[in-house]
């Protein structure tokens, strides 16, 4: 069975860059979640769906971040204008459509900013 | 989802069982311990969790205290492998998402 996917692995860029982050999840999980992980800490939640709705992005900042799930499959989260603040490790987790199943996580995007 | 308190590193030697201490002191009726491991480079990855009962598996032996205010990872022959972060979570049967703190920083010498 393959696992989440994410791309890129690594990025890199100069403060008021965009990125985009690609995550392509198990098949058959209905619910997606982004976190972000700066160094040294635990990954810190920004949003989730289940299918194609946003379930929580009271985490996202909204004035630069967005994040969809269009037909409820992959995701993409972008950042629109990056600041130094936004350098940490992205990861996207998928879950079977049923409470208090386990998380399944990619490896990550690897974001820096300069 | 109630908050956990776990020790920011520890350390053993290969071979060696390992326990890994959970305090959740305000833990719910209906909350799950979870535990997720972590190495470098890598997404966090399924351990165990458990409800009232201590469970184990291929990977881990989870004890839940009566009271259900804490829980313990047990490790036995840890290897080198082991060594990663180790978070302890608590989670609803609401099908919320996850809550990660820093976890424990788990090193295993030759």
């Amino acid at each position: 069975e393959a696992g989440v996917t994410q791309s890129p692995r690594y990025a890199v860029l100069q403060e008021g860059q965009a990125v985009s982050f690609w995550c392509d999840p198990i098949s058959g999980h209905d619910t997606l979640y982004w976190y972000q992980q700066p160094r040294d800490q635990g990954p810190q939640l920004l949003v989730y769906f289940r299918d194609e709705a946003v379930i929580d992005n009271s985490q996202l900042p909204s004035d630069r971040f967005s994040a969809v799930r269009p037909k409820g499959t992959n995701s993409t989260l972008k950042i629109q204008s990056a600041k130094q603040g936004d350098t940490a490790t992205y990861l996207c987790a998928s879950s079977f459509p049923f409470s208090n199943e386990r998380l399944f996580f990619g490896h990550g995007t690897k974001l820096s900013v300069l | 989802d109630a908050k956990t308190t776990q020790p920011d590193s520890m350390e053993s030697t290969e071979g060696e069982t390992v326990h890994l201490p959970c305090s959740h002191a305000t833990i719910s009726g209906n909350e799950y311990i979870y535990w997720y491991r972590q190495v470098p480079l890598q997404g966090p990855e399924y351990v165990t969790h458990g409800l009232q009962q201590n469970t184990t598996n291929s990977m881990a032996f989870l004890a839940i205290a009566s009271d259900r205010k804490s829980s313990t990872l047990i490790l036995t022959h840890v290897s080198l492998r082991d060594a990663a972060v180790y978070h302890c979570i608590l989670r609803t049967n609401n099908n919320n998402a996850p809550r990660f703190g820093a976890g424990t920083k788990l090193t295993v010498k030759p």
